[in-house]
């Protein structure tokens, strides 16, 4: 069985400054994508970045980035220049051929102007 | 262009009644999948269907709660004599037709259950 793990239920970043959002995952497949997904009060579960397992460079969207460490089976998101908008929880997910997404605990951002 | 579009955004019951959480997915979609989120947690998969039929339903409970995805109209996700318990968050999901491992699955805005 999948598991995500993520180990930071609560982070806080001063505005304009870095934070790593820690995720670890467990799987016994080598196909596999990952995902972070972002949840503001309004509850919409919004995608922020995915990464693909067979790739090995690590992806980009803007100001958020990843860390994927396939061996140690890591996936961190970098947020940098963080602004008030990025308060939100943030998930951890990861799918295989199930096709069912299996996500993490999440972590509480909190952006302090 | 709308998204996955679910309905209503919150519903209140009472012990023993039926719940009735309908959604319909992005246009082209013939994907959908159901999540519960509790409070304070991460979302949990339910079920997965196509249309008319259910590919996945390893994550729903075995009694009161059924889903369906007819070939005309909404997926709907049914939850009969509901507790207290099954007061959450449902959100459904839609991916396109074809392999929808590597499609990303776009989320509907959910239905806050409430059970007094």
């Amino acid at each position: 069985a999948q598991t995500v793990t993520q180990s930071q239920p609560e982070m806080s970043v001063q505005e304009a400054e870095t934070v790593t959002l820690s995720c670890t995952y467990d799987t016994s497949e080598s196909d596999y994508y990952l995902f972070w997904y972002k949840q503001p009060p309004s509850r919409q579960m919004i995608l922020v970045i995915r990464q693909e397992a067979y790739k090995q460079q690590n992806a980009t969207e803007n100001r958020f980035s990843v860390n994927f460490q396939k061996a140690a089976k890591s996936f961190s998101l970098k947020i940098s220049d963080s602004q008030l908008g990025d308060a939100a929880m943030y998930f951890c997910a990861i799918i295989q051929g199930a096709q069912k997404l299996v996500f993490g605990q999440g972590t509480r951002l909190t952006i302090n102007p | 262009n709308a998204g996955v579009m679910q309905n209503p955004r919150h519903l209140v019951r009472r012990r023993g009644q039926e719940a009735r959480l309908r959604c319909s997915p992005m246009k082209g979609h013939s994907h959908v999948y159901w999540y519960r989120q509790l409070p304070e947690e991460g979302l949990k998969f339910m079920v997965y269907l196509q249309k008319e039929n259910i590919i996945d339903e390893s994550g729903m409970p075995k009694e009161r709660f059924s889903a369906e995805f007819p070939k005309e109209g909404p997926s709907i996700l049914r939850i009969q004599q509901v507790v207290r318990g099954d007061s959450a968050a449902y959100f459904c999901a839609s991916s396109p037709l074809g392999r929808g491992f590597d499609q990303p699955q776009h989320f509907g805005d959910g239905t806050r259950l409430s059970i007094l």
